[in-house]
């Protein structure tokens, strides 16, 4: 069963626009909520991260919003470029230290058109 | 990708034979992981190591073993492999934070 449920599974954005990848979980305990970005044949690479402490976080054009209550959040690109193609995957995970097992949504492939 | 290799990169190898995947970072992290990527899956962990010769199981553990010498290698064994194990294998890394940085990938098929 998955733990962390992401939608949509494929995106197309024309460059410049707005791409919007959502995500929601249903364990509470749920603490640590992290968006990593693919490349073919690539590892995953850490984009950005947040706690549910606050409900908005934002690094460059990449924001994540986050929703405690309905147990969702949103990765939001701005501008985006056709560069950003990749797949993106939402996780995550409990514990504020120590070992953690992140766990996925099933990636969103995004593709940016010039 | 963090200081993180993994080998081999790519593997073809036949049912029922053992095989072991090898990660090796130099960043001196003491948390370890392995995952697999499946299409509609995305990545789940099959182990885990908070130390040397500490490791605990993941999600589908199931057909693997792993094993850590020294805090700079982690290696996962599929004791006998099967088709169902074809997949792309990631290790990572995390230290004090939850930040987990992942490796190149292995992509390994059972024929």
């Amino acid at each position: 069963q998955q733990q962390v449920k992401q939608s949509p599974q494929s995106l197309i954005v024309q460059k410049g626009g707005i791409s919007i990848i959502n995500c929601a979980y249903e364990n509470t305990a749920f603490d640590y909520f992290p968006w990593y970005q693919q490349f073919p044949g690539k590892g995953p690479a850490l984009l950005i991260a947040i706690r549910p402490d606050v409900s908005e976080k934002k690094e460059g054009r990449f924001t994540i919003s986050f929703n405690k209550s309905a147990k969702q959040f949103s990765l939001h690109i701005m501008d985006s470029q056709p560069g950003d193609s990749a797949t993106y995957f939402c996780a995550a995970s409990m514990g504020q230290t120590g070992a953690n097992n992140l766990f996925f949504g099933t990636g969103t492939r995004l593709t940016v058109i010039p | 990708d963090a200081g993180i290799t993994q080998s081999p990169r790519h593997k073809v190898t036949e049912t029922g034979t053992p095989v072991t995947l090898r990660c090796h970072q130099t960043e001196n992290h003491r948390y370890m992981y392995w995952y697999r990527q499946d299409p509609g899956h995305g990545l789940r962990l099959i182990h885990y190591s908070y130390g040397v010769k500490d490791t605990d199981k993941g999600e589908v553990s199931d057909g693997y073993s792993v094993s850590r010498s020294k805090t700079e290698d982690f290696l996962l064994t599929l004791e006998s492999a099967t088709s169902s194990q074809t997949s792309v294998y990631f290790c990572a890394i995390s230290g004090v934070s939850n930040e987990q940085f992942f490796g190149p990938g292995t992509r390994l098929t059972v024929l």
